[in-house]
């Protein structure tokens, strides 16, 4: 039973254009959502996060989006690099309790 | 350098051969946390621990052992490997929660025969 998915795979875009990453979850408990990037050989780091009490956080180029009456949550990226190529994953969290969720999964690609 | 650190980097070994994999951060963090990461299947918790002595159970914990005697270490053990167990992880360590930004190590990979 996957309570956060990333139903894209992958997803390729030109560089300079918006890059928009998609995570649906299933549990409305959910209070907290993360999103983290990974480059091969290496360990995810932390790129944004929201609480449930906010629909909208903005970092730089990186805004997260929460609509939780759907359940959905939405990573923007604008303008895109090709450094931002990596493999993107979202989680999701209850309050203080330590258990973290993750999805599958978003490769993105950003052609020069 | 804060950082979080595992050790081994890479490991093959047979079936039902008992191995320990270490995970030391240098952060003072109280959380830590071990994952999994599978093709297809993202990276899915093993366990975690929000201090010395407390230990509790992620999505996948069985086949899997924990300890958090001290505040910087928490090694994940692997009583009895199986080939199912072959995988990539990580640990990783936060402030106290979890929810705040985790710093994750470089990974171990393992592969069981």
């Amino acid at each position: 039973d996957q309570q956060v998915k990333q139903n894209s795979p992958s997803l390729s875009v030109q560089e300079g254009r918006i890059s928009i990453l998609n995570c649906d979850y299933t549990n409305s408990m959910f209070d907290y959502f993360l999103w983290y990037k990974k480059y091969p050989a290496e360990g995810p780091t932390f790129l944004i996060s929201i609480s449930s009490i906010k629909d909208k956080n903005e970092d730089g180029r990186f805004t997260v989006f929460l609509n939780k009456s759907a359940k959905h949550l939405s990573l923007h990226i604008v303008p895109s690099q090709p450094g931002d190529s990596a493999v993107y994953f979202c989680a999701a969290s209850f309050l203080n309790t330590g258990k973290l969720i993750f999805g599958q999964g978003t490769t993105l690609q950003v052609k020069p | 350098e804060a950082q979080v650190t595992q050790n081994p980097r890479y490991l093959i070994t047979v079936t039902g051969k008992k191995l320990t994999v270490t995970c030391s951060q240098n952060m003072n963090h109280e959380y830590m946390s071990w994952y999994r990461q599978d093709p297809g299947l993202g990276l899915r918790q093993i366990y975690y621990s929000m201090n010395v002595e407390v230990t509790d159970k992620g999505d996948v914990p069985e086949g899997y052992k924990v300890s958090r005697k001290e505040k910087r270490n928490f090694p994940l053990i692997l009583e009895s490997p199986s080939p199912n167990q072959t995988s990539l992880y990580f640990c990783a360590s936060s402030f106290q929660t979890g929810q705040e930004t985790q710093y994750f190590g470089p990974g171990t990979r393992l592969l069981v025969l």
